[in-house]
This record gives structure tokens, C-alpha cells and sequence, in this order.
């Protein structure tokens, strides 16, 4: 079975700059999750989707991050304008939606640096 | 809201012996999960182990076993015959009926040689 997919791995951009982050969930997960990591922090949650519905995104800072994910399969989240405090790693995770017992499962995240 | 709490920041055991990590949360929810994640340098999160809060039993995976207890909102992890590959980051990871997983701040574990 594949993993949760993520791309780039890597990413430096310039503050003010654009940039998106993709993620292929495990297939048949309908919940999908992104998650920001800050260096010596636990992951917090940006947004989580079941299919292609937002059922969370308290924690997003709307004003500069969106997030989609069309046909509920992957999913694409944006920073527009970046700032130096989005420096951290994000992490997509996807899980089934048997019960509360069922483990996410992550991606290998993508490092994002701002300068 | 729910909260996660790990108190020690960093911990270092020799290998082969015996190392507890602590854990404590809050949560107004009756139901819900506790979880364990490892996270080592290639930055991968993968579980170790997981506890339904129903549960009274104490739940084991090989060398990992918890000490639950939901009065005192505690969930430390115990790691047997520690290994070399068992350095990482740990996670505690709370998922209420929202099915939100809500983490703490992480211990950093070195097993030394």
C-alpha cells in the first residue's frame, strides 16, 4: 500500500513570495489533514477535510493560506504572501473514517524556509 | 478545547534499559483516543501505540507499553530494552469525536551506546 505523497520536500522562496504544497492521501482515506511543525514544536493543524469538505480550519490564517481539495482524493495548500514565521515543516496526513480509533498516517513533509 | 502536555523536553537512556515518557492532557470529551507518534530524523511520523479511553487495560506493542490513568489524565509511555533505533522525537497525540488529533510539544529521546 502507498504512503501519504508529498512534494517538494524542500522549498525556499522570499518573503512576500507565493509558494504550494501538494499531498496524495492513502487511497480511500476521506479525511486529510495539514498540519504545521515549527522546529521544536508539535505538529498544530492548519485545516482537515472529509472528502472535499472543510470540517476544520479554525487555525488557518486566512488572510494568507488556502487549502483545497478537489474530487476529495489530493490536495494543494497555498501561502500568499509568505512571511518569515511560516518557516516550519507541513505535514499532510490522511486516515479512514472507520472510528476514533483509526491512526493518521503522515507524509514525509515538506521543509519550508522563508528569508 | 483540548490540550497535550509533555514535560520533558529531552530525555537520554542507555540502550537496553528502561525509559518513561509523560504525558498528561484535558479534554471535556468522554470519548476519545490517546495516541503515541514517532518521529525520527527522516521526519516521518509513525504510531507506536494507541489507547481508547475506555479502556482500563493498559495497552502494549512489544517493548512499548502506557500507563493510562484517566482520572489523573496521564498517558506516559515506557520503553523496554531501548534500542538505537528508537531515538526520535515522541508525540503524544490526543483525537477527540471531532476526529481531530491534537499534539503535544514532543520529547526528544537519545538512546546512547
Amino acid at each position: 500500500e502507498a504512503g501519504v505523497a508529498q512534494s517538494p520536500r524542500y522549498k525556499i522562496i522570499e518573503k512576500r513570495q507565493s509558494v504550494a504544497f501538494w499531498c496524495n492521501p492513502i487511497s480511500g482515506h476521506a479525511t486529510l489533514y495539514w498540519y504545521q511543525q515549527i522546529l521544536g514544536q508539535g505538529p498544530k493543524l492548519l485545516i482537515q477535510f472529509q472528502n472535499n469538505g472543510v470540517v476544520d480550519d479554525s487555525q488557518l490564517p486566512k488572510d494568507r493560506f488556502s487549502a483545497e481539495r478537489l474530487k476529495g482524493v489530493d490536495s494543494t495548500l497555498k501561502i500568499q504572501p509568505a512571511k518569515l514565521e511560516d518557516s516550519a515543516v507541513y505535514l499532510c496526513a490522511s486516515s479512514s473514517i472507520v472510528g476514533l480509533n483509526t491512526e493518521a498516517f503522515f507524509g514525509q513533509g515538506t521543509r519550508l524556509t522563508v528569508v | 478545547a483540548q490540550t497535550v502536555t509533555q514535560s520533558q523536553p529531552e530525555m537520554s537512556v542507555q540502550e537496553a534499559e528502561t525509559v518513561t515518557l509523560s504525558c498528561t492532557y484535558d479534554t471535556s470529551e468522554n470519548n476519545y483516543y490517546l495516541f503515541w507518534y514517532k518521529q525520527p530524523p527522516s521526519r516521518q511520523m509513525i504510531l507506536v501505540i494507541r489507547q481508547e479511553a475506555y479502556k482500563q487495560q493498559n495497552a502494549t506493542e512489544n517493548r512499548f507499553s502506557v500507563n493510562f490513568q484517566k482520572a489523573a489524565k496521564s498517558f506516559s509511555l515506557k520503553i523496554s530494552d531501548s534500542q538505537l533505533g528508537d531515538t526520535a522525537m515522541y508525540f503524544c497525540a490526543l483525537r477527540n469525536y471531532g476526529q481531530n488529533f491534537v499534539f503535544g510539544p514532543g520529547t526528544r529521546l537519545s538512546v546512547l551506546p
